[in-house]
């Protein structure tokens, strides 16, 4: 199975601050990537497809890089609605695999 | 829009069976395939498996063959999930979610398992 291993495992910033969450594959997994945002008693919401691409409706000021094994999701200027769990799928191998979460907090 | 709509929370004793439901909607159902996530109480997110929506072809973790069947009934465009001999352990959120990228979630359904 592959392993995604997703840091860190929570994060306090303030509002307008930048964040940096990282994915990182245990093999190459080209682009088959997602990133997700998961508010508490809610279903996940996809924010970022084949790594980089931005889901119709989803604010620009979250962006998705990477490929093969490190992948990274940026919140440019992080706003209240943004404070949630965000995890990472891959998709390119069965079993599918996930990061474990990153908690995004308020500073 | 795409919608996954899930069936409500169940409570179950161990040894006991669950079938979940998840009703789709916007989009033609035997164009995708549905896929099951489960999510413990604060654990990970965990595959479990797809269904073929137009064969009914089925794939399923190994850690659940066995004690798993995945169904569908097209002329509703709904899938199903059905776990026998439930544990402490499969207390959990299940989610359907749609085709290999796992692009649309449904809304989820909490089974508890207690005696």
């Amino acid at each position: 199975d592959i392993q995604m291993t997703q840091s860190p495992s929570s994060l306090s910033a303030s509002v307008g601050d930048r964040v940096t969450i990282t994915c990182r594959a245990s093999q190459g997994i080209r682009n088959d990537l997602g990133w997700y945002q998961q508010k508490p008693g809610t279903a996940p919401k996809r924010l970022i497809y084949a790594a980089s691409s931005l889901q119709s409706g989803v604010p620009s000021r979250f962006s998705g890089s990477g490929s093969g094994t490190e992948f990274t999701l940026t919140i440019s200027s992080l706003q209240p609605e943004d404070f949630a769990t965000y995890f990472c799928l891959q998709h390119n191998t069965y079993p599918r695999t996930f990061g474990q979460g990153t908690k995004v907090e308020i500073k | 829009q795409v919608q996954l709509v899930q069936s409500g929370a169940e409570v179950k004793k161990p040894g006991a069976s669950v079938k979940v439901s998840c009703k789709a909607s916007g989009y033609t159902f035997t164009d995708y395939y549905m896929h099951w996530v489960r999510q413990a109480p604060g654990q990970g997110l965990e595959w479990m498996g797809w269904i073929n929506s137009n064969t009914g072809g089925t794939k399923y973790v190994q850690k659940f063959q066995g004690r798993v069947t995945m169904t569908r009934d097209t002329s509703i465009s709904t899938a199903y999930m059905e776990l026998n001999r439930l544990t402490s352990d499969d207390t959990a959120v299940y989610y359907c979610a749609r085709e290999s990228s796992l692009d649309v979630w449904g809304t989820g359904t909490t089974v508890i398992v207690s005696s």
